[in-house]
């Protein structure tokens, strides 16, 4: 496989589970990223990892967990979602220089009930 | 005032026109710009990297990048029903260590081109 990949591609949970989204890629990056992509309006910045530290966390609630266990993979742990957290999740990476742009996988799309 | 500012459309042109898709920005510390286009149930697919000012070519796609406007734009000659998508625009400041590298990006234009 190439570039980056997430799964699942659909998900739909009550308020009161427990889910995990998983990236991988295989692009050789060291930076990834979570990102929320609500209608009509920006991507949304979620959390930054850069050599499988934990570099930003753009005040996200605690609900969402990340983990990095290495620099190919990525996950989002989720608990006790909200309605207003349906949405689209997108993964990306890069090198973590600032002349290397980011890729981008294809989303899980997150309905909760 | 948002920092990047987009025109969501949408916009719909018939094939072989040329189209215009703009973004304005507040921040004038900017330095890298990007155009991603976004087909439907897929994520955003990098098109157009610049860095700066000035234009950049790649087939029939060109972007500009004018910081004295704050304004930057990507133009698609003869444009085909393969381009109807949503394209977004992002930027970042320039690289000042781990993690610093962090996309803003615009709503994004929603274009269809008619056949």
């Amino acid at each position: 496989e190439t570039g980056v990949t997430q799964t699942p591609r659909h998900l739909v949970m009550g308020m009161t589970n427990k889910k995990s989204l998983k990236c991988e890629q295989h692009l050789g990056h060291n930076a990834m990223y979570w990102y929320k992509q609500s209608a009509k309006k920006p991507l949304e910045l979620m959390f930054v990892y850069s050599l499988e530290e934990r570099v930003e966390n753009n005040s996200v609630p605690s609900r969402f967990s990340p983990e990095c266990p290495n620099s190919s993979h990525l996950f989002l742990h989720l608990h006790t979602l909200q309605p207003e957290d349906s949405a689209l999740y997108l993964c990306a990476s890069s090198q973590d220089r600032g002349d290397q742009p980011q890729h981008f996988g294809d989303g899980t799309r997150l309905s909760i009930l | 005032q948002k920092e990047v500012e987009q025109d969501p459309g949408p916009l719909s042109v018939p094939e072989g026109a040329i189209v215009s898709l703009n973004c304005t920005y507040s921040n004038s510390a900017f330095q890298y710009f990007m155009w991603y286009r976004q087909y439907s149930r897929k994520g955003p697919e990098l098109l157009m990297y610049t860095y700066s000012s000035g234009n950049k070519e790649d087939g029939r796609f060109t972007a500009q990048v004018d910081k004295s406007s704050k304004y930057i734009s990507l133009f698609i000659r003869d444009s085909q029903p393969s381009d109807s998508a949503t394209y977004l625009c992002a930027m970042s400041l320039a690289y000042s260590g781990a993690g610093s590298y962090q996309l803003t990006f615009g709503k994004g234009t929603k274009l269809s081109v008619i056949p």
